[in-house]
């Protein structure tokens, strides 16, 4: 079945520090990719996708492009600040978009 | 303003005592899912329902019901809970094509 592997948090920074979580998929076709992120006593929200290969999402700083032949979606921001403090979540779609299959989440922790 | 409203935001209960989480949407969505959030396995799907009338199991339904008589509402039934679906529960909801809307979530401790 579909499956989502991150990398193991927490990811510990300093603010204006470079952000890279790793994240690569393993799904029969084509999935629509996904960041989400919950802040800290929130429900999720989402931060950005890629729906075909090669897009790149972008939102608040944020960036992550659509690999296929990596089979992944790494998410990246050049600078952090402490308010990016939260747990960070990779997710495909299916085609039939009737299921999100998430990543285990990673803990990001920004200090000033 | 559009949302998904779940409720109760905190229940504790004791094992056994059957208990019903609601969630409301307010944007006619069409499909409406529940997941349940654990420290290191990430969120899970228990069931989603594509419309009225129309459910199917996600991938840990095991212990939960749920219902779709209102396209508005669907909620998650624990008919006799018991202490391992202790969790943090999130409902869900987006348009036929469209990307998901998630509620504040309901952390539940049964005891």
């Amino acid at each position: 079945g579909d499956s989502v592997t991150q990398m193991e948090g927490p990811v510990t920074l300093s603010e204006e520090a470079f952000l890279t979580i790793n994240c690569t998929y393993t799904a029969t076709g084509y999935p629509s990719l996904f960041w989400y992120v919950q802040y800290p006593g929130e429900g999720l929200q989402l931060l950005l996708k890629a729906t075909k290969a090669d897009d790149k999402g972008s939102n608040k700083g944020f960036e992550a492009t659509y690999r296929k032949e990596t089979t992944s979606f790494h998410l990246e921001k050049g600078s952090v600040q402490v308010s990016d403090s939260a747990v960070y979540f990779c997710a495909l779609s299916d085609r039939g978009y009737s299921t999100l299959t998430f990543g285990k989440g990673t803990m990001l922790l920004v200090s000033p | 303003e559009a949302q998904v409203t779940q409720n109760p935001r905190y229940l504790i209960t004791v094992t056994g005592k059957k208990l019903t989480v609601t969630c409301s949407q307010n944007m006619n969505h069409e499909y409406m899912s529940w997941y349940r959030q654990d420290p290191g396995l990430g969120l899970r799907q228990i069931y989603y329902s594509m419309n009225v009338e129309a459910t199917d199991k996600g991938d840990v339904p095991e212990g939960y019901k749920v219902s779709r008589k209102e396209k508005r509402n669907f909620p998650l039934i624990l008919e006799s809970p018991s202490p391992n679906q202790t969790s943090l529960y999130f409902c869900a909801s987006r348009p036929e094509k469209g990307t998901y809307t998630f509620g504040s979530g309901t952390r539940l401790t049964v005891v």
